[in-house]
């Protein structure tokens, strides 16, 4: 099975920060990497897909780069809004595992 | 818009079973693949099972294969999760969604909790 390794677990940032999250793949996935948002007590939502496509009405502050083993999640300039928990999530093989999240925080 | 509304969660006791429902509307649902994940308490989030637009082709996580069956009823735009010989360890917040281009989850329902306990 394919392992998603995240870094860091915790980040600690400020309204206006450039922020940088980290997901890497046990193996290569190829580009088949998603970004989720989710906030306390609802539901994740899709930011990125195929690694670098942002999801339809997601702000372009966000955005994926990477390939193989190797992926970031990059917040340009840090808003209020923001502060949550991400989530990458590989969709290569089957088993479509999750990476064990990253939470931003004041 | 797209709603996706989860029902059928609860309580139940170690051995027993439990269907849960999603009920899919705004979007052409036959059209679509569809996932179930969960997500326990203050934990991080572990997909569960998908199934192709047309019922033919469906995955399990390793962790609820052979106890779990994943179906749909097309002509009621209604996604199922069966799940059987519950565990402590099934206890979560199941969540469905709407497969997305390639096969990623995309848009997600707000979820059922599902408490396994004695």
């Amino acid at each position: 099975d394919i392992q998603m390794t995240q870094s860091p677990s915790t980040l600690s940032a400020s309204v206006g920060d450039r922020v940088t999250i980290t997901c890497r793949a046990s193996q290569s996935i190829s580009r088949w990497l998603a970004w989720y948002q989710q906030k306390p007590g609802k539901a994740p939502k899709l930011l990125i897909y195929k690694a670098s496509s942002l999801e339809s009405g997601v702000p372009s502050r966000f955005s994926g780069s990477g390939s193989g083993t190797e992926f970031t999640l990059t917040i340009s300039s840090l808003q209020p809004d923001d502060f949550a928990t991400y989530y990458c999530q590989q969709y290569n093989s089957y088993s479509r595992a999750f990476g064990q999240g990253t939470k931003v925080e004041i | 818009q797209v709603q996706l509304v989860e029902s059928g969660g609860g309580v139940v006791q170690p051995g027993g079973s439990l269907r849960l429902s999603c009920a899919a509307s705004g979007f052409s649902f036959s059209g679509y693949g569809m996932h179930w994940l969960r997500q326990v308490a203050g934990k991080g989030l572990e997909w569960v099972a998908f199934i192709r637009y047309d019922g033919t082709n469906k995955d399990y996580a390793d962790s609820v294969k052979g106890r779990y069956t994943i179906s749909r009823d097309n002509s009621k735009n209604t996604l199922y999760l069966q799940m059987n010989s519950l565990r402590t360890e099934d206890t979560a917040v199941y969540y469905c969604a709407k497969e997305h281009l390639g096969g990623t989850a995309g848009y997600w329902g707000q979820g059922t909790l599902v408490t396994v306990s004695s």
